[in-house]
């Protein structure tokens, strides 16, 4: 069985630029969760989507967006790049009757 | 401010030593998920507990839940230098929620 994959691996962007990260979950999990992970130490949730809904939100600008497709695939978008967006953004899904979330191995996004 | 707090932050340790690293909030939760992430990965899930008074071992590690549902411990006993790596706390409010994560404890143990 596939994990979840994300891409791209990594993202170098110039600030003011958009960027765009994927994330592909696990089959039959319909929930994905958005996380941003700085300086190697905790995650800070960013976005939660459940059968294409919104479900949640971090504390984080409008600038942060995404949105689920109907295969329950995602996309995080980040518009007018910030140097401190320079981050590990990682994606996880999970089936909603049961615990613990699968990651995957995350986007490395630099702005520079 | 994190809704869960983890201590320490950092831990260096000689191989074989014991350590035992905590989760504590003022917050109730669900479930407390107890995760591990090595660089250039994404964080691998070590164990659940989900009731309060919770104990679960997993080889050298050992998980505990406290009674009231708050707070968390992890306890390494005879640590192995392949224990290295980041040690995340998560809590869960109601199965499918969102989980809410501590700020890590990086751990390095020397052989």
């Amino acid at each position: 069985e596939a994990g979840v994959t994300q891409s791209p691996t990594h993202l170098i962007k110039t600030r003011g630029q958009q960027a765009t990260l994927r994330c592909s979950p696990i089959s039959g999990h319909t929930s994905v969760y958005w996380y941003q992970q700085a300086l190697g130490l905790g995650l800070q949730f960013l976005l939660w989507y459940d059968e294409g809904e919104e479900r949640n939100r971090g504390n984080f600008p409008p600038r942060f967006s995404g949105r689920q497709f109907p295969n329950y695939s995602s996309e995080l978008n980040v518009n007018a790049l910030e140097l401190e967006d320079s981050a590990l953004y990682l994606c996880a899904s999970s089936s909603l009757q049961g615990y613990g979330y699968t990651f995957g191995s995350g986007t490395r996004l630099t702005v520079v | 401010t994190q809704l869960l707090e983890q201590s320490p932050q950092f831990l260096s340790i000689q191989e074989g030593e014991n350590l035992t690293v905590y989760c504590n909030s003022s917050s109730v939760f669900s479930s407390l998920q107890w995760y591990r992430q090595e660089p250039g990965e994404g964080p691998v899930l070590l164990v659940t507990v989900v009731t309060g008074g919770e104990v679960k071992k997993l080889k050298r590690l050992t998980f505990q839940f406290g009674d009231a549902r708050k707070d968390s411990s992890l306890h390494i006993t005879a640590a192995q230098p392949g224990d290295t790596g980041l040690y995340l706390c998560a809590g869960e409010r109601g199965a499918g929620n969102m989980l809410t994560f501590g700020g890590g404890t990086r751990l390095m143990v020397k052989p």
